[in-house]
């Protein structure tokens, strides 16, 4: 399968630790996108990483790339408890047309 | 808000109902989406239309019967369900089906109970 496969499956953080998610997957892709997704609501895109960039930032995330390893992370800084949700790693192949979701890692912020 | 409305936000039904979920897009895309979500599984994609026209269709069952009368609604109509067909069912849409570096605006989605 080429779809990304995140790890942890769920963390748990006080408020203001930084929280790490990690994201693998098995083919050669154009992209690779994170988006968060609240308790019984849809998903929000958060960041696209080309193939070619190794780190992207946006507000307090920070995203890197190593298509050598097929892996990605995301870090998310001094965290809050609205960022309580589940984070998805998705990845656009360079072979197929779609994007296709991994399981998600669920972060828990407590306050 | 997203910009992707999707009705009803909850639904329950029996196995012999036939029931509809809508979907409507004010973005201006051309592509739309349906994703079915089940508990601890991650996103399947069931359908993919592009200006309209069924561009993917990933072995679904004809239970499941999608619609797409122009680019801004996108309909599943539901008939015979069975329990294991319970999920939150997703829409999403994109400016473009098949494109690299497009990105996804999802719904809030309608979670579905079949008894």
């Amino acid at each position: 399968s080429q779809q990304g496969e995140e790890d942890p499956q769920a963390l748990s953080i006080q408020e203001g630790e930084n929280a790490t998610m990690n994201c693998s997957y098995k083919t050669s892709i154009n992209n690779l996108q994170w988006y968060r997704q609240n308790s019984g609501r849809g998903l929000v895109h958060l960041i696209l990483i080309r193939s070619n960039e190794r780190e992207k930032h946006s507000g307090r995330l920070r995203v890197t790339l190593d298509t050598s390893k097929k892996s990605s992370s995301l870090l998310i800084t001094a965290s809050r408890a609205a960022d309580t949700a589940s984070y998805f790693c998705a990845v656009f192949s360079e072979y197929g047309n779609k994007l296709v979701f991994g399981a998600g890692t669920i972060l828990r912020v407590k306050s | 808000e997203t910009g992707v409305t999707q009705t009803p936000r909850h639904l329950v039904m029996g196995m012999t109902n036939k029931k509809s979920l809508k979907c409507e897009q004010h973005l201006g895309h051309n592509a739309m989406y349906w994703y079915k979500q089940s508990a601890k599984k991650p996103l399947e994609l069931m359908f993919v239309y592009s200006l309209e026209e069924r561009v993917e269709n990933n072995s679904v069952p004809s239970r499941f019967s999608p619609e797409c009368p122009n680019s801004s609604h996108l309909f599943l109509h539901l008939h015979t369900l069975q329990p294991e067909d319970s999920a939150l069912y997703l829409c999403a849409s994109s400016r473009l089906s098949g494109a690299t570096n497009e990105k996804l605006f999802f719904g809030s989605g309608t979670q579905l109970s079949v008894l």
